[in-house]
């Protein structure tokens, strides 16, 4: 199993620019979710998703737009890039959607925003 | 949004050290995860705790749930150079949301 694989690793954008952060995982896992990493910020949930079909809004959704067509995919969208999306994206995946399972994270997309 | 107060921020220690960690929040949580990030990686499980008063190891590291629900602890024993990191709290009520803390970056001087 490649477990949580995130494209790209890097990334830089104009203010404005579109772009999509791929995320995938191949554990049949239910429930994807996709967190921002800023320094002395913690981990902050972006939107999150319990299944195909289903996603919601977790702490900080402004900005980004997700779907879930499909188990394995659940890409994040930033419309119009601001600097303020500058930092590191984590994808994370976990079976079921309970707090008692283990969460597994990708290793991040660095998105620069000019 | 919330987050949990972890504490310290930072630390520097010598090789052969002991360390301790914390990570407190205002709301009761049923669920405290202890993660490890290494630079240019993602956060990695080390420890998982489901009821208060828990303690669990895995190998050098200890971690405890709290009593009231509202803090844990972890302990390293014996550091060595490739503890070297970041290591983030997390704690969940039960829904799908995990609250993360702003993490501990340690530094072993060898």
């Amino acid at each position: 199993n490649a477990g949580v694989t995130q494209t790209p690793k890097f990334q830089v954008l104009k203010t404005g620019q579109s772009m999509t952060l791929q995320c995938a995982q191949d554990m049949n896992h239910e429930y994807m979710s996709w967190y921002r990493q800023d320094p002395g910020m913690g981990l902050r949930l972006i939107h999150y998703s319990v299944g195909a079909g289903i996603t919601d809004q977790g702490e900080v959704p402004n900005g980004y737009n997700v779907s879930r067509s499909t188990t394995e995919d659940f890409p994040l969208r930033l419309l119009s890039a601001a600097p303020s999306q500058t930092s590191v994206y984590f994808c994370a995946s976990r079976r079921g959607t309970s707090g008692y399972n283990e969460q597994f994270f990708g290793p991040g997309t660095r998105l620069t925003v000019l | 949004g919330q987050q949990l107060n972890q504490s310290p921020q930072s630390m520097f220690i010598q090789e052969g050290e002991d360390v301790s960690m914390n990570c407190t929040s205002s709301s009761i949580f049923n669920t405290w995860l202890w993660y490890k990030q290494d630079p240019g990686e993602g956060p990695v499980l080390l420890i998982a705790l489901y009821k208060a008063g828990e303690l669990t190891s895995n190998g050098r590291l200890t971690a405890q749930f709290g009593i009231t629900r509202k803090d844990s602890f972890l302990n390293i024993s014996a550091s060595i150079p490739s503890d070297v990191g970041i290591y983030f709290c997390a704690g969940t009520s039960g829904t799908y949301k995990y609250i993360f803390g702003t993490g501990t970056r340690l530094k072993v001087l060898a």
